[in-house]
C-alpha cells in the first residue's frame, strides 16, 4: 500500500530556514499536502501543491516536489517561534478517496 | 461554517466502560475519516465513509471498535468495552471526495481510560 516517511525532529535557531522532507511511495499520487498541527489543535492544511508541478511558493513556504524520487520538502523561510508545530506531509490519488499521512516532523523553533 | 465538530473534548473514563465519540462533519462535505494519534504511533486512519457508507475499517484495531454514520451529519466511534491502551486523541475530519482531498479536522476527543 501506500506509504508516506518523515523524520520525526527538527530544531531551527529563530530568523534561519526550516527544512523538512518527506517521501512517498505511491506512484500515481496527484496532489501532495502539508498540515500543521498546533498543541492541543486538530491539523489544519498549510499548503498543496498538484503532482505536474515541481514547485510552489506562498509567502514564507516553498514547496519542492521532485516526482522521479518521490520527494517532497517544505521550506519555511525566516522561521518564527509561532511555526513551532508537527508537520504532516500527506497524498492523495484520484481513486483512493482518501490521503495517506506521515507520522509528521515536530519542529522546535529556539529564540 | 462551524467547522467539524467533536464531543466530547475531554473524557475520563475506567477500564470496561462503554465509550462513545461524536462528530459532525461540515454540513456538503461527503467524506468522513476517523483518526487516533499517540506518542508512539502516530496518526493511524481507523476508518471512513463515502456518502454514509464505510468504505475502509482495515484500522479498526478491534472488534471493540465500531462506527457509524446513520445521515451525513453525523457520526459516532464506539469502544466497548475500553481498555487503558485505548487513551489517545481522537479526530474525526471530512472532506469532498475526490483527488484533490483537502481534509478539515475537528478538535479532537482526548480519552483517558483508567
Amino acid at each position: 500500500g501506500e506509504d508516506v516517511e518523515q523524520s520525526l525532529f527538527l530544531s531551527v535557531r529563530e530568523g534561519d530556514s526550516s527544512v523538512i522532507n518527506c517521501t512517498y511511495t505511491d506512484s500515481s499520487s496527484t496532489y501532495l499536502y502539508w498540515y500543521k498541527q498546533e498543541p492541543g489543535a486538530g491539523l489544519q492544511l498549510l499548503t498543496y501543491i498538484f503532482s505536474n508541478m515541481d514547485m510552489k511558493q506562498d509567502q514564507r513556504l516553498t514547496v519542492l516536489l521532485n516526482k522521479k524520487d518521490k520527494h517532497l520538502s517544505l521550506r519555511i523561510a525566516d522561521t518564527q517561534t509561532g511555526d513551532s508545530a508537527i508537520y504532516f506531509c500527506a497524498e492523495s490519488n484520484t481513486n483512493a478517496g482518501k490521503s495517506t499521512f506521515g507520522d509528521g516532523t515536530t519542529l522546535t523553533v529556539k529564540p | 461554517d462551524a467547522g467539524v465538530i467533536q464531543s466530547p473534548r475531554h473524557e475520563v473514563t475506567e477500564m470496561g466502560q462503554e465509550v462513545t465519540l461524536r462528530c459532525k462533519p461540515i454540513s456538503g462535505h461527503n467524506s468522513l475519516f476517523w483518526y487516533r494519534q499517540t506518542m508512539m504511533r502516530g496518526l493511524e486512519l481507523l476508518i471512513y465513509f463515502n456518502n454514509n457508507v464505510p468504505i475502509d475499517d482495515s484500522g479498526m484495531p478491534e472488534d471493540r471498535f465500531s462506527a457509524k454514520m446513520p445521515n451525513a451529519s453525523f457520526s459516532t466511534l464506539k469502544i466497548q468495552p475500553s481498555e487503558p491502551r485505548d487513551s489517545a486523541v481522537y479526530f474525526c475530519a471530512s472532506s469532498l471526495a475526490g483527488a484533490y482531498n483537502e481534509q478539515f479536522f475537528g478538535p479532537g476527543t482526548r480519552l483517558t481510560v483508567l
